[in-house]
């Protein structure tokens, strides 16, 4: 079975544009999670979608939006993007909305390494 | 604020010994626990989980360990191999707060042959 797919792998964007990142879970996941990921430093919580509804926010500007379709897959958003926006964002799916549970721990995917120059 | 941490940011074995990596937690009302390897431009990869109620959990080659007087969790790797070598993550979720992670730093584990 695949696990957690991103695309893309990699992003080189410029100041002030915009960026969508893509994640399709792992079959039969309905919870979707977006972390950023800044060299050296452990990942941090952005957003958890499950069953297409926003069901957590970490401290992200509202540049940062995120939405879930139908099939489960998931896009990210950020806006206006600044340079310290540049991280490895990862998405992550789990089979229940919470993830406290041994029936249901958050798979992370290999992420979309953005650069902003 | 409430954060989890590590003691170690770099930690290196020879190949074959045991691996122990620690990891401190101040949020007190933590109830679950995870270690995770990511290696080199690779996402986090699930290793073990345990929750607060108990103090022991053991997966192939691996323990986790709950200290939860001292808010201390450890991740011991068995006979550690080349392919060990990676970033170890332990994170956290608190009572309550079922819907993300709280990762720490990381400790880079290197396995010398």
């Amino acid at each position: 079975d695949a696990g957690v797919t991103q695309s893309p792998t990699h992003l080189i964007k410029t100041r002030g544009q915009h960026v969508t990142l893509r994640c399709s879970p792992i079959s039969g996941h309905k919870s979707v999670s977006w972390y950023q990921q800044v060299l050296g430093q452990g990942p941090q919580f952005i957003f958890q979608y499950y069953e297409k509804e926003e069901r957590g926010r970490g401290n992200f500007p509202d540049r940062f939006s995120a939405r879930q379709f139908p099939n489960y897959s998931s896009e990210l958003n950020v806006n206006a993007l600044l340079l310290g926006d540049s991280a490895l964002y990862l998405c992550a799916s789990s089979l229940l909305a919470g993830v406290n549970s041994y029936n249901s721990p958050l798979h992370f995917g290999n992420g979309t390494r953005l650069t902003v120059t | 604020g409430e954060s989890v941490g590590l003691h170690l940011p770099t930690l290196s074995v020879q190949e074959g010994d045991n691996s122990i990596i620690n990891c401190a937690y101040s949020n007190s009302a933590s109830d679950y626990f995870i270690w995770y390897k990511q290696e080199s431009g690779k996402g986090p990869q699930f290793i073990i989980d345990i929750r607060s109620n108990m103090d022991k959990r053991q997966g192939q080659r691996v323990t986790v360990l709950l200290n939860k007087t001292v808010k201390h969790l450890s991740l011991q790797i068995a006979a550690t191999q080349p392919g060990d070598s990676a970033v170890y993550f332990c994170a956290e979720i608190p009572l309550g707060s079922a819907r993300q992670l709280t990762f720490g730093s990381g400790t880079q584990l290197t396995v010398l042959p």
